[in-house]
């Protein structure tokens, strides 16, 4: 089993261009994540995904967009990329639906905007 | 809105020594964890503990929590240059999982 990937693993845009960020997990899990880390911070939620079909807010979401395309994949998307945007982003799943279970992560897309 | 802090934020110690770091955090829980990170690497889920235990081992960790104190404390006994890493305990939030920022830990070989 592969686990969570995460793809590009590093990428530089320039202000204003879109981009889409993949994840994709492999061991059936029904809940995925993604996360920002900003340096000196810990994790923070973007957008988060229950079950398949079914997506939600976390705590920043602004200037992201989501799509839990099936269970297997989570992609993020930056419509209009701003240098404030500029972080490592993980991707996570986990088993159940509670958000309460153990998390596993990807190794993470360390992204700059210009 | 961070609902867990670690402390202290970095810490260096001597190969074979103990390390200890402590989370504090606001709210009721149901569970905590922790996880670890190397540098340029996704987090890695070490332990859980729920809110009805007080303590938990696995290998060279051991972990407590203190419901009425809010807090939790992660121990790693003689510490090696591979334990070298960022530790962070996730507690509950309103978005899922809250993590803190962090304990940078340095294992001095």
């Amino acid at each position: 089993n592969a686990g969570v990937t995460q793809t590009p693993k590093f990428q530089v845009l320039k202000t204003g261009q879109s981009m889409t960020l993949q994840c994709a997990q492999d061991m059936n899990h029904n809940s995925m994540y993604w996360y920002r880390q900003d340096p000196g911070m810990g994790l923070r939620l973007i957008y988060y995904s229950a079950s398949e079909g079914t997506t939600d807010k976390g705590e920043v979401p602004n200037g992201y967009n989501v799509s839990r395309l099936n269970k297997r994949e989570f992609s993020l998307r930056l419509e209009s990329a701003a240098p404030s945007q500029t972080s490592v982003y993980f991707c996570a799943s986990t088993p159940g639906t509670s958000g309460r279970d153990e998390q596993f992560f990807g190794p993470g897309t360390r992204l700059t905007v210009l | 809105s961070q609902q867990g802090e670690e402390d202290p934020q970095a810490l260096s110690i001597q190969e074979g020594e103990n390390a200890t770091m402590n989370c504090s955090y606001k709210t009721s829980i149901n569970n905590l964890q922790w996880y670890r990170q190397n540098s340029g690497r996704g987090l890695v889920h070490l332990i859980l503990i729920r809110s009805n235990e007080r303590e938990k081992h696995s290998g060279r960790l051991r972990v407590t929590l203190d419901t009425s104190k809010k807090s939790s404390s992660l121990l790693i006994t003689a510490s090696r240059a591979a334990d070298t890493a960022s530790y962070f305990c996730a507690t509950e939030g309103t978005y899922k999982y809250i993590f803190g920022t962090g304990t940078r830990l340095k294992v001095l070989a």
